[in-house]
């Protein structure tokens, strides 16, 4: 069965870090633009990065530049999620989703809170 | 980065209705090389992540029941539901994947009247 799940999701102080991790079964990640979206609380959808599928580019939304990092380790098949500098508004469920276009599958998400 | 703004917030059909939602662009998603709107719509339901129910403005993903149909190019783009059903209260989202930040419209909830 092809699917993604998520986890590393947690409680993190303002400033603190956490590292998400997505794994892919059923298809190599190593084929696909992966990516990162997020939800706050009763918000909307944020696209907040991708990865091709080399690993050699990535893209981030303005408001995460230079905090988080998107990678990818292909020999497990894992999608990564480096959050630095976390803030109170980064609170949110946080999703992994294949590309490269179009997302076709998605994580069921892990919630990240930040909070003092 | 290109804006995407769904019309309306929300909005309440009664069974068996259309619905529409709509979608803008702050800029054109038509890439001309291949003739393709780089544009999606999404479906999320409480509690799950979202389902993709159309691809390339236009192109109903597999298992997507035939009322769901998208429509529009370059900057403006539809959703509709031909006859709304019980179980597609959900909120629909639009996104475009033109180009990186790959944003998102700010949601349109479908409620029954």
């Amino acid at each position: 069965e092809v699917q993604l799940v998520e986890s590393g999701g947690g409680l993190v102080q303002p400033g603190g870090s956490l590292r998400l991790s997505c794994v892919a079964s059923g298809f190599s990640l190593s084929t696909y633009w992966m990516h990162w979206v997020r939800q706050a609380p009763g918000k909307g959808l944020v696209w907040l990065a991708r990865i091709n599928n080399n690993a050699k580019t990535t893209n981030y939304v303005d408001s995460v530049k230079g905090r988080f990092i998107i990678s990818r380790d292909s020999a497990k098949n894992t999608l990564y999620l480096q959050m630095n500098s976390l803030r109170v508004e980064d609170t949110a469920v946080y999703y992994c989703a294949r590309g490269p276009y179009f997302f076709d599958i998605w994580g069921r998400g892990t919630v990240v809170t930040v909070s003092s | 980065d290109i804006v995407m703004t769904q019309s309306p917030d929300s909005l309440a059909v009664s069974l068996g209705e259309r619905a529409t939602i709509n979608c803008k662009s702050s800029q054109n998603i038509l890439y001309n090389s291949n003739n393709k709107n780089y544009l999606s719509w999404y479906q999320q339901k409480p509690r799950q992540p979202p389902k993709v129910l159309i691809s390339w403005a236009s192109t109903r993903e597999s298992g997507v029941p035939d009322r769901f149909s998208g429509s529009g190019s370059g900057t403006d783009f539809t959703l509709t539901i031909s006859s709304l059903q019980a179980e597609d209260v959900a909120v629909y989202y639009c996104q475009q994947h033109y180009e990186a930040p790959y944003s998102f419209g700010q949601g349109t909830k479908v409620e029954i009247k």
